[in-house]
């Protein structure tokens, strides 16, 4: 069966610093692979997505990156953490057509 | 823009209540998700629905697509204190480029 593994769970960062998030999605090959932002009260924003190694698609203009250097691995990052970064990441992936299935989130505080 | 339109926002009920919530768009949709989320975790999968008009039924809840695959209703029967959650709708275009969500119906129920 198919897993996907994010993490940290929990990070709190000053402004000014580095972010770099990590996903990872284990017993499948060539997945879609999506970086959502939750804030609250605006819902599940789509972030980045990838349909292949080195290939990203930016949904909006933002202060992250993202990139695929691995099949199975997808890494949201940041030079430079803005305070209006904060919120709850999450990593998701699916074969063509199927549901997303997530992971189990970062909450990324910038202080 | 928000493409898919959740209502109510927040909902509390007590236990043994039967509760409907809607999920509506100006848009058409291929297929259609309803997640499940509880805080500090990922959304998980409820189920898909594609065709319109399908009703689909797992336990007490009963899912609905709109004739038209433009909106979707949730409806709980004899709700439970572990129903409670955030419930998201979520439509995709048959495109790798992920799902649109709606903001959610924070549900509790009350013992």
């Amino acid at each position: 069966s198919q897993t996907i593994h994010q993490w940290p769970a929990t990070l709190v960062q000053p402004v000014g610093s580095p972010l770099s998030l990590e996903c990872t999605v284990e017993g499948t090959s060539n997945p879609n692979l999506y970086w959502y932002r939750q804030a609250a009260g605006r819902g599940l924003q789509l972030l980045f997505y990838s349909v292949g190694i080195g290939q990203i698609s930016s949904e909006v203009p933002q202060n992250l990156s993202a990139s695929r250097p691995q099949d199975r691995q997808f890494i949201l990052s940041s030079k430079k953490l803005l305070l209006s970064d904060s919120g709850f990441y999450l990593c998701a992936w699916r074969d063509y057509n199927s549901p997303l299935h997530f992971g189990n989130g970062t909450r990324l505080t910038v202080t | 823009t928000q493409l898919l339109e959740q209502s109510p926002q927040f909902l509390s009920i007590q236990e043994g209540e039967n509760l409907t919530v809607y999920c509506n768009s100006s848009s058409v949709f291929s297929s259609l998700q309803w997640y499940r989320q509880e805080p500090g975790e990922g959304p998980v999968l409820l189920v898909t629905v594609v065709t319109g008009g399908e009703v689909k039924k797992l336990k007490r809840l009963t899912f609905q697509f709109g004739d038209a695959r433009k909106d979707s209703s949730l409806h709980i029967t004899a709700a439970q204190p572990g129903d409670t959650g955030l419930y998201l709708c979520a439509g995709g275009r048959g495109g790798a480029d992920g799902l649109t969500f709606g903001k959610g119906t924070h549900l509790i129920i009350q013992p």
